[in-house]
């Protein structure tokens, strides 16, 4: 059983294209996150939501839009993509201050 | 915010240990953990450590924090070709809200 799942893993679209990223968490957990990580293989964080609340919005552009419709699953919406876009794009999930599980992630490649 | 920096690369023979360090800025964290990051996967967590304590032995991993000096190490002892990966410190830093910072990771390449 897969504890964090992220769909699609490669995800190869035209820049102007309106694009989805779905992720569900079978733990149980009350938080879950989005994280970037770029070419440089850097990661940052991009969203959390708290039992479907949103709680940290790390300056991400307005393109972006995260929606939780129960606290298993937190799907990432983006408008517009950009070639800056491309990345790789991780789910996670925690339950306070405890470990992280990630997602295998999802390869976005803007064309 | 807060500044996590490890080395970029690290480059050790095999059977030798690795040694990869990580320092922080400014702000503690209850827990410190050591993710790995295989080509094309997701990160797995390797080990983590309380943030009052100052080493923790888990098989080939040894975890060290000196908090005084905001330093976090990960010893890995007989490297083998299979720990060839990017490996990420990582902490629930004060003031960063219920969030993972991670460090800008180290490449580790294990030669034979």
């Amino acid at each position: 059983d897969t504890a964090v799942s992220q769909t699609p893993k490669y995800l190869v679209t035209q820049m102007g294209n309106d694009k989805s990223i779905k992720c569900e968490q079978n733990l149980g957990h009350d938080t879950m996150y989005w994280y970037k990580q770029d070419s440089k293989k850097f990661l940052k964080i991009m969203f959390s939501y708290n039992n479907k609340e949103l709680i940290i919005n790390e300056t991400v552009p307005n393109r972006f839009s995260p929606k939780s419709p129960d606290k298993a699953h937190l799907n990432l919406h983006i408008n517009s993509l950009e070639l800056g876009d491309s990345a790789v794009y991780f789910c996670a999930s925690t339950q306070g201050e405890r470990q992280a599980f990630f997602g295998q992630g999802t390869r976005l490649t803007v064309v | 915010g807060e500044d996590v920096e490890q080395s970029l690369f690290l480059s050790v023979r095999e059977g030798d240990s690795s040694v990869i360090n990580c320092t922080y800025t400014d702000s503690s964290s209850t827990y410190l953990y050591w993710y790995k990051q295989e080509p094309g996967a997701g990160l797995q967590l390797l080990t983590y450590i309380f943030s009052n304590m100052d080493m923790k032995q888990d098989q080939r991993l040894t975890v060290l924090l000196n908090k005084k000096d905001k330093h976090l190490s990960l010893r890995i002892a007989d490297t083998q070709t299979g720990d060839s990966a990017i490996y990420f410190c990582a902490g629930n830093f004060t003031g960063g809200g219920n969030k993972l910072t991670f460090g800008t990771g180290t490449q580790l390449k294990v030669e034979l």
